[in-house]
Order: structure tokens, then C-alpha cells, then sequence
């Protein structure tokens, strides 16, 4: 069964800190993976994708890895700020399919 | 309009009722998808549509029934939900399968 997780399900940070976020997936054989923002009661917002040829894409503070050969994908957020505390989710194409498998996210909070 | 756009925004129905959301993109994407959010469980892929043809049906029971008239528009038709139905809907466009997803703000719906 290709599945997604997604460790610590919950983090609490100082501001300014640097923080990584981890998922993992169980096919190797992954298309693309996709990093997206949920802020509460709201929709996705897509941060980062990440094709399987790829080992990183970044974005303002924001820098993705993906590592095939481990089953895993790592979200760095740079000088963490309030405003970052939100649900991230990744999700995996597995193939060439449209079907996105979901993790179940990592609710962050930033602290003042 | 701008991106993925998803009408009503919040929807209260009784068991009996029918409603029907809708969601329209507004980026020339040609596939779009609908998704549920339930508490505590990661996103779940409903349906898929590829050109107007639905290429997916993830097992949704009957009481959910997708249209999807163009490339534009995808509505989601309700008729006899269960209080278990209660969920974020969410809508999403892609270019193409396996490519970046962009998320509409979702439906608050609430089955009472």
C-alpha cells in the first residue's frame, strides 16, 4: 500500500528558529512530491514541487529536499516568523497517475 | 477571479435536503478534482476529472455525484447525506495528471 507520513504530527518553535519538516513516503519510485500550506478552516496553498529528478527546489525561506533512495522529503523553514503557523502537508504522486497521496500533516506553531 | 474558487463557502443540510457545491478554475487547467477533509484523517481523493471525463472514482458512496459541464466548472450534487458526511470539501485544478495542484478555499458543509 503506498502510503505518506508525516513526523511530528505537532511542533512548537521560538520564533527565529530554523526548523525542519519531515516526510516520508514508501515508493521509491515516486513522479513528484508536493509541499502545501493549510492555514485553519482554509484551503491549500501549494509551496513547493519537487519533480523526481530533482534533489531540492527553494522558495524565499523556504528550501525542499527529496532523497528517493530513503523514502524521504524534508521542508527547512529559515528564521521561522508567527506568521508560518499553519498545517503542512506533503503529498506524493507515486506514478504518472493523478492521484496525489496525502500525509497528514505537521501543525506548526511559532512562538513570539 | 483569480486561481480555484469554490461556492458556497459554508453549507448547513439536513439529511433530507439536496445542495450541490461548485468550484470553477480560472487557470486553463484541464483536470480538476474534488477531495475530502475529515478531522484527524488525511485528505481523501473523491473524484477526478481529465477534459470533462471522469478518470477516477475513489469508491464514493452514491449520495455524492460530480458534474463536470467544461474544464472550467465541477460541481459536487449532495441528496441524502449522513452526519459522518460532515467535512471540509475541497476542489483542485492541474495542468495535467501528475502535475502541480492548486486548491480552491474548500466548503464548510455540515449534515445535521
Amino acid at each position: 500500500k503506498q502510503e505518506v507520513t508525516q513526523i511530528p504530527a505537532a511542533l512548537s518553535v521560538p520564533e527565529g528558529e530554523n526548523l525542519v519538516l519531515n516526510c516520508s513516503f514508501t515508493d521509491s519510485a515516486i513522479y513528484n512530491l508536493q509541499w502545501f500550506r493549510q492555514d485553519p478552516g482554509k484551503g491549500l496553498t501549494s509551496l513547493l514541487l519537487i519533480q523526481s529528478s530533482q534533489r531540492e527546489q527553494t522558495s524565499g525561506r523556504l528550501n525542499a529536499s527529496l532523497d528517493k533512495s530513503s523514502g524521504r522529503s524534508t521542508l527547512y523553514i529559515a528564521a521561522s516568523q508567527p506568521g508560518d503557523s499553519a498545517t503542512y502537508l506533503c503529498a506524493a504522486h507515486m506514478d504518472s497517475s493523478y492521484k496525489l497521496i496525502f500525509g497528514s500533516g505537521t501543525r506548526l506553531l511559532v512562538r513570539p | 477571479e483569480t486561481g480555484v474558487t469554490q461556492t458556497p463557502r459554508h453549507l448547513v443540510m439536513g439529511m433530507t435536503n439536496k445542495k450541490s457545491l461548485k468550484c470553477e478554475q480560472h487557470l486553463g487547467h484541464n483536470a480538476m478534482y474534488w477531495y475530502k477533509q475529515s478531522a484527524k484523517k488525511p485528505l481523501e481523493l473523491m473524484f477526478v476529472y481529465n477534459f470533462k471525463e471522469q478518470t477516477e472514482n475513489n469508491s464514493v458512496p452514491s449520495r455524492f455525484s460530480p458534474e463536470c459541464p467544461n474544464s472550467s466548472h465541477l460541481f459536487l450534487h449532495l441528496h441524502t447525506l449522513q452526519p459522518e458526511d460532515s467535512a471540509l470539501y475541497l476542489c483542485a485544478s492541474s495542468q495535467e495528471g501528475p502535475d502541480e495542484q492548486f486548491f480552491g478555499p474548500g466548503t464548510r458543509l455540515t449534515v445535521l
